[in-house]
């Protein structure tokens, strides 16, 4: 079964810092895997995704992630962050490569940026 | 701009009662999955819809949840009888299946579920 683990919670970060948001996923076949960004009462939205090919995948609002197969992560980064990008981050993996495609996400990782 | 839409936002029911929640995926998608969001379990995945054919609730509770999705523009959740450990945001997602490959899921911006 597909698992993902978000290691922190909350990362507190200050304005233009470099950050880098962990998620690690366990499966057994080949998998799809994403980064969700959540912001104050809105729903989930799309970041980026790693579906095949080149291992780091760019994304939206200058995020990016690099897939590491040996090491099972898909660690989310961005070189400089803005305070509009504080919001909760969840990791997602998906399993299969058509029909029913489950999606299961981790627990999610509030990112503070500190003006 | 085509987005999903739920209603209604917020909701402050008392326990025992019926509560419902709708859904409009975005036109033309083809699968609905409704998911709880708390604050202990993160996401879960309650139910899975494709050609308004419920494909996985699994992960619904089945005393008292039910889904449907009466025609392509409408799903709805509904809860009875309701309880204070129903209190959550539910959120709807709606895509596009080609029955292989990746598809894409849009979320809706949730409904506040509240059980006194």
């Amino acid at each position: 079964a597909q698992s993902v683990t978000q290691l922190d919670s909350q990362v507190p970060v200050f304005e233009e810092a470099p950050v880098e948001l962990r998620c690690n996923y366990s499966s057994s076949v080949s998998v799809y895997l994403f980064w969700y960004v959540q912001y104050p009462n809105q729903g989930l939205q799309l970041l980026l995704k790693y579906l095949s090919g080149s291992t780091l995948v760019k994304g939206i609002n200058g995020f990016e992630a690099e897939f590491n197969k040996s090491q099972t992560s898909f660690h989310l980064r961005k070189p400089s962050v803005h305070i509009s990008d504080t919001a909760e981050y969840f990791c997602a993996v998906t399993e299969g490569s058509g029909g029913y495609q489950k999606v299961t996400f981790g627990i999610g990782t509030k990112l503070q940026v500190i003006p | 701009d085509a987005r999903v839409t739920q209603t209604p936002r917020h909701k402050v029911t008392e326990m025992g009662q019926e509560v419902t929640m709708r859904c409009q995926p975005i036109l033309g998608h083809n699968t609905v999955f409704w998911y709880r969001q708390t604050m202990m379990q993160g996401l879960e995945l309650l139910a899975y819809f494709r050609n308004r054919a419920p494909l996985d609730d699994s992960g619904m509770p089945k005393d008292r949840f039910s889904a449907e999705m009466p025609d392509a523009t409408l799903a709805t959740l509904k809860i009875q009888p309701s309880e204070p450990r129903d209190s959550a945001v539910y959120f709807c997602a709606s895509g596009r299946s080609s029955g292989r490959g990746y598809n894409e899921q849009f979320f809706g911006p949730g409904t506040r579920l509240t059980v006194l």
